[in-house]
C-alpha cells in the first residue's frame, strides 16, 4: 500500500542548480498535482495534470517545469533553483480532477 | 480574488473538550469544500467533501458543516490523538484551481 511516493525526501541545493522531484502513484489516478507548502501560507498549487498526457499551471508555476511520463509519475523540475523556492513540496493524486487527494510524504528542499 | 481564511491558527483544547474550526471562503462559485488533517512531516490526509450549503458529513469524533460563507469542523470530546492541522480547500469556477486556508494547529491535552 505505497500510495504516492516522492524522491528524494530532503535535499540542499544552492543558488542555481537544478534539480527533478519525483513522484510516483499506485493507485492507478488519471489525475496528478504538485503543491508547495510554505509556513503560514497553507499549500499552494503548482502545476496539475488531469490525465496523461496533459499539465496545466496553477497558481504558482513561475519557475517550474513539469512532466507526466506515464499514467504513474509526474515529476517537478527546478532549472535554476533560488533561495525562495525553499518550502516543503508535496506531489498527490486523485481518480479525477479534484476529486479528493491522496498526497505523498512531501520533499524537504533547502536552497542556499 | 478567491480567498480561504481558516480560525483559529492554533487551538489548545484538554481531552473531552467539544470545539469548533472555523474555514470561510469569498469565492466564485463554490464547486466542494474539502478538509484535510495533516500531521507533522505528513502529507495531508482526506477527511469530508461538502458540495453545498447545509451538507453535512461526520466521522468518529469530527462533523463538517457547509454554509454559503464558511464551513465548520466541529470535534466532538477530542482525544490527543486528534491533534494535528486541519486544512481546509476550495475549488471554484473561477479557476481550475484549488485554493487551501493556513490551516489550524489543534493540540488536545490529555
Amino acid at each position: 500500500n505505497a500510495g504516492v511516493t516522492q524522491t528524494p525526501k530532503f535535499q540542499v541545493l544552492k543558488t542555481g542548480q537544478s534539480m527533478t522531484l519525483q513522484c510516483a502513484q499506485d493507485m492507478n489516478h488519471n489525475s496528478m498535482y504538485w503543491y508547495r507548502q510554505d509556513p503560514g501560507m497553507g499549500l499552494r498549487l503548482i502545476y496539475y495534470s488531469a490525465s496523461e498526457g496533459t499539465t496545466d499551471k496553477g497558481e504558482v508555476p513561475n519557475g517550474y517545469n513539469v512532466s507526466r511520463l506515464n499514467k504513474r509519475e509526474f515529476s517537478l523540475r527546478l532549472e535554476s533553483a533560488a533561495p525562495s523556492q525553499t518550502s516543503v513540496y508535496f506531489c498527490a493524486s486523485s481518480q479525477e480532477l479534484y476529486q479528493p487527494q491522496h498526497f505523498g510524504d512531501g520533499t524537504r528542499l533547502s536552497i542556499l | 480574488e478567491d480567498q480561504v481564511t481558516q480560525s483559529p491558527e492554533a487551538l489548545r483544547l484538554q481531552e473531552g473538550e467539544s470545539s469548533s474550526l472555523n474555514c470561510s471562503y469569498t469565492v466564485s462559485g463554490l464547486r466542494g469544500l474539502f478538509w484535510y488533517r495533516q500531521d507533522p512531516g505528513k502529507g495531508p490526509e482526506f477527511l469530508f467533501t461538502l458540495y453545498s450549503a447545509g451538507e453535512e458529513k461526520e466521522k468518529e469524533r469530527l462533523k463538517a458543516t457547509l454554509t454559503k460563507k464558511e464551513s465548520f469542523l466541529h470535534i466532538t470530546a477530542p482525544k490527543p490523538e486528534d491533534s494535528a492541522t486541519y486544512l481546509c480547500a476550495v475549488r471554484t469556477y473561477n479557476n481550475n484551481d484549488m485554493r487551501f486556508g493556513a490551516g489550524t494547529r489543534l493540540t488536545v491535552k490529555p
